[in-house]
């Protein structure tokens, strides 16, 4: 089957922990997406990549990383760094920019304790 | 900046019942508008995608519109029914990969 997959559904991460979401599509899509989102808010972009080894910071990039080694994988490192982690964390990817839907994962929710 | 309202933020309505869910927006520059359906602990699914140079778009009971002009886009749910109930989001695309969320609308269809 086509489709983004996300794992895992659930994590949790102590305190001062860097924690790593991976994302992965098998839609021949190029360009890639993470964003967050929290109770009573819409999503906000956290990076997003338009080709490989290529990727451009969005609105909340701070605290996280990325990579985009493959196509078909584009993993989200959550730092130390990041002040308030816990949200739940969605993936997406689209055939290019502009024009095409965005596809989205089933999402990983990260609580830290 | 762009930002993204959707009202009301949550809607219940009877089994059947028509229903009509708004989305207006700051910035009328968009490349395309997006609605999508979430539901609880889930993905968003993509409903329907309306391009600037568009004005409606239908999905079997759904119909959304767009008025750039006005900064506003509407989701018409025909004759809802229970499985309906999700959050619904709408979201508009500036050329530069910039998308923009609503805060969503959490609609309940009661049997």
């Amino acid at each position: 089957d086509g489709g983004i997959t996300q794992s895992p559904k659930y994590l949790f991460r102590k305190e001062g922990q860097n924690v790593t979401l991976s994302c992965e599509q098998n839609l021949n899509h190029d360009a890639m997406y993470w964003y967050r989102q929290d109770p009573g808010q819409g999503l906000r972009l956290i990076y997003y990549s338009q080709i490989v080894n290529d990727f451009q910071k969005g609105d909340i990039a701070e605290g996280y990383s990325v990579s985009r080694e493959k196509k078909e994988s584009f993993p989200l490192t959550v730092t130390s760094a990041q002040k308030n982690p816990t949200a739940f964390y969605l993936c997406a990817s689209s055939s290019s920019q502009g024009a095409d839907e965005q596809f989205f994962g089933p999402g990983t929710r990260l609580t830290v304790l | 900046k762009q930002e993204v309202t959707q009202i009301p933020a949550a809607l219940s309505v009877p089994e059947g019942e028509n229903l009509v869910l708004n989305c207006s927006f700051t910035d009328s520059a968009i490349y395309n508008l997006q609605w999508f359906r979430q539901d609880p602990g889930k993905g968003l699914t993509s409903l329907l995608l309306i391009q600037s140079s568009q004005r409606e778009q239908t999905s079997g009971r759904l119909n959304a519109s767009l008025d750039k002009s006005s900064g506003r886009s509407t989701l018409y749910i025909a004759a809802s029914q229970p499985g309906d109930s999700a959050t619904y989001l709408c979201a508009v695309e500036h050329n530069n990969n910039d998308m923009r969320f609503g805060a969503g609308t959490r609609l309940t269809v009661k049997p």
